[in-house]
């Protein structure tokens, strides 16, 4: 019964170059949600995707960022032209369909460092 | 910003009951609260949640008072592998109908051999 999956667990950009992290959410789970952690703060809402939609994503930059929720395959958060403060750890979660149960299960995250 | 506040920090000696408190003051009648803990620089780790009764399980103990303006986590006998960043969260609603939890910086609770 494995739990949510991210990788890379650690990814190292250049200023400019492309980030993309991936999250494959628990089985049976079809919420998937993105949160950026600065150090020594808490995490911050990014991005709320179900299959092949964005739900809400008030979180999110207007700029360089993006989220995707194929119908097959992992959920990917997309980070264009990567700068030093999108240096953080990126955590997605994920929920059971439906509203009444939305307890919210974690991966390990993956840490981007911007050089 | 976090619809509640705990204390920065706590320590606790080992082998006895942590108690971490939280305050929700603003929360709605139908809003639950959530407590997670994040160890190290881990993912973080869902703990309990409760609406208004008290809640036990195989991690904890969540003690909401009646005005449900606060609520408190107990862990009953901690460990070391208990240290970490603990989080009460009262989850926001979206327009979608669905939640997004707002975080904010959590109680470090260290626990001392």
């Amino acid at each position: 019964n494995a739990g949510v999956m991210q990788n890379p667990r650690h990814l190292v950009r250049r200023r400019g170059q492309e980030a993309r992290l991936r999250c494959s959410p628990m089985k049976g789970h079809s919420h998937v949600y993105w949160y950026r952690q600065l150090p020594e703060e808490g995490l911050k809402f990014m991005v709320y995707l179900q299959k092949e939609n964005i739900i809400d994503e008030s979180g999110m930059p207007k700029e360089r960022f993006s989220a995707e929720f194929p119908k097959e395959g992992p959920s990917i958060l997309r980070i264009q032209q990567v700068v030093r403060g999108d240096s953080a750890a990126y955590f997605c979660a994920s929920s059971p369909a439906g509203f009444g149960t939305d307890t919210q299960y974690f991966g390990p995250g993956t840490r981007l460092t911007v050089l | 910003d976090a619809k509640t506040t705990q204390p920065p920090s706590m320590d606790c000696a080992e082998g006895r009951a942590a108690n971490l408190p939280c305050n929700h003051s603003t929360i709605s009648g139908n809003e639950y609260v959530y407590w997670y803990r994040q160890i190290h620089s881990q993912g973080p780790q869902y703990i309990i949640h409760g609406l208004k009764n008290n809640e036990t399980n195989e991690m904890a103990s969540l003690i909401i008072t009646e005005d449900r303006k606060s609520s408190t986590l107990i862990l009953p006998h901690a460990t070391l592998r208990d240290t970490a960043v603990y989080y009460c969260i009262v989850r926001v609603p979206l327009t979608s109908g669905t939640y997004k939890y707002i975080f904010g910086t959590g109680t470090r609770l260290k626990v001392l051999a």
